[in-house]
């Protein structure tokens, strides 16, 4: 079966330019995740949904950083007036559901991750 | 200090080696993810556990709760094992994850 797919693999930006990143989660999926994982790091927290209720932003590094999901599956990362700190890998994931009472968790399906360079 | 930690950062085998990469966290989980990164950056879920031991073919992942610490296993390590091994441990009533840096792989003929 598929699995989370986003698009586009690569952006090259120049700085100021908006961007536009889409992540396709596997379907049915109700939980999905936004990471940005910069050169040599580990991939950092972004943003959480669930179904097309955006319940955690604390990620995000700026108000040029805006996330959506509005019918609950397909998500769009947008970054606005991109700056060269902005470079990065971005990484979608989603889970089957939200973690159950108790905090049980649930495996993440990771995307191949979008690589956007700002020049 | 980084609420998780790996070593080591970077890690060269010949081919056939035992390999092992550490792991320890200093928040509450519910349960741990080691994850592999190829060049290009895709992710892919090795293995989540929340006690003791899983085994797919010739990984093994340990982890003890008590001590917050986990260990990925690779037996008679290959080339197409090279890779970035990452930790991960999602904050406890939350799937949001906290990631180590990973651990760089490079895994000799």
């Amino acid at each position: 079966g598929a699995g989370v797919s986003q698009s586009p693999r690569y952006k090259v930006a120049k700085r100021g330019q908006d961007v536009a990143l889409r992540c396709d989660p596997i379907s049915g999926h109700v939980s999905l995740f936004w990471y940005q994982q910069a050169l040599g790091q580990g991939p950092e927290f972004l943003t959480y949904f669930q179904n097309e209720a955006q319940l955690d932003k604390s990620g995000l590094p700026s108000d040029r950083f805006f996330a959506e999901r509005p019918e609950g599956s397909v998500s769009t990362l947008k970054i606005q007036r991109t700056q060269q700190e902005d470079s990065a890998v971005y990484l979608c994931a989603s889970s089957i559901r939200p973690p159950r009472v108790g905090g049980l968790t649930y495996e993440q399906y990771f995307g191949p991750g979008t690589r956007l360079t700002v020049t | 200090k980084n609420e998780v930690e790996q070593s080591p950062q970077n890690l060269t085998a010949q081919e056939g080696e035992f390999i092992t990469i550490n792991c320890s966290y200093s928040v509450g989980i519910s349960a741990l993810h080691w994850l592999q990164q190829h060049p290009g950056g895709g992710i892919v879920s090795l293995f989540m556990l929340s006690s003791r031991k899983k085994k797919h073919g010739r990984l093994i992942a340990t982890i003890n709760i008590q001590e917050k610490h986990s260990s990925l296993h690779i037996t008679a390590s290959h080339p197409r094992d090279s890779a970035v091994y990452i930790c991960a441990v999602p904050r406890i009533g939350t799937d949001k994850l906290i990631f180590g840096t990973g651990t760089r792989l490079q895994v000799f003929p």
